[in-house]
């Protein structure tokens, strides 16, 4: 596609419950990183993926997110057993071989 | 580790007047900076980078941003600025570590309130 795709666009969900959300990088793109964004601030990294190897998931801020990219294409990031702390802007970024980002809109998760 | 910090929470300027939104860094080692905009429930959008070269470096929508070695600041900066240029602005660094990729650590970000 043109841009990075990410779904949903909003999500509500109840805290204890599990979500997935999507991203479909920039065809060719080797490189997806996730990042969390709360209001009014800074996208925080959480995790980056070169193809399919996960190389850094330093930013992961507990054992409940998860993140996959098996073919080396889409990822999904997994949160178990949500809580209130985890409502944000989840932003996912692809790049290429040069230096610059380029960002979805992101996915804006509630836990109620 | 890198950072960045952008020390104005809010900028305010009026249509037509020169804006600027400031950022220092601190690395190990030469800078990649960047910045990005991001516009109401909208992701970021690349702005402009300075890996080397030229100290003042111009990108999308007559942004341009200058790097000060000496004072380690990266300021973005427009000579005139349109209401439509209100958003929120984020400057960034790229960590240099063997397996970062092209990984970038974001300042807090600096909202742009340009009136009429």
């Amino acid at each position: 596609g043109a841009g990075v795709s990410q779904s949903p666009r909003y999500k509500v969900a109840k805290r204890g419950q599990d979500v997935a959300l999507r991203c479909d990088p920039i065809s060719g793109h080797v490189s997806l990183f996730w990042y969390q964004q709360a209001l009014g601030q800074g996208p925080e990294f959480l995790t980056y993926f070169q193809n399919e190897a996960q190389l850094d998931k330093s930013g992961l801020p507990s054992d409940r997110f998860f993140a996959e990219r098996p073919e080396g294409s889409v990822s999904t990031l997994k949160i178990q057993r949500t809580q209130q702390e985890d409502s944000a802007v989840y932003l996912c970024a692809s790049s290429s071989r040069q230096t610059i980002l380029f960002f979805g809109s992101g996915t804006q998760l509630s836990v109620l | 580790a890198q950072s960045v910090a952008q020390p104005e929470d809010q900028v305010n300027v009026a249509e037509g007047n020169p804006l600027t939104v400031k950022c220092t860094y601190s690395v190990s080692g030469n800078p990649y900076l960047f910045w990005y905009v991001q516009y109401p429930n909208r992701g970021l959008q690349f702005l402009l980078k300075y890996i080397t070269g030229d100290n003042l470096v111009k990108g999308s929508y007559g942004f341009e941003a200058e790097f000060n070695k000496s004072q380690t600041s990266f300021h973005l900066k427009k000579p005139s600025a349109l209401v439509s240029d209100s958003a929120l602005y984020f400057c960034a660094v790229r960590d240099m570590g063997r397996a970062a990729g092209n990984k970038l650590t974001f300042g807090g970000g600096t909202r742009v309130l340009v009136k009429p």
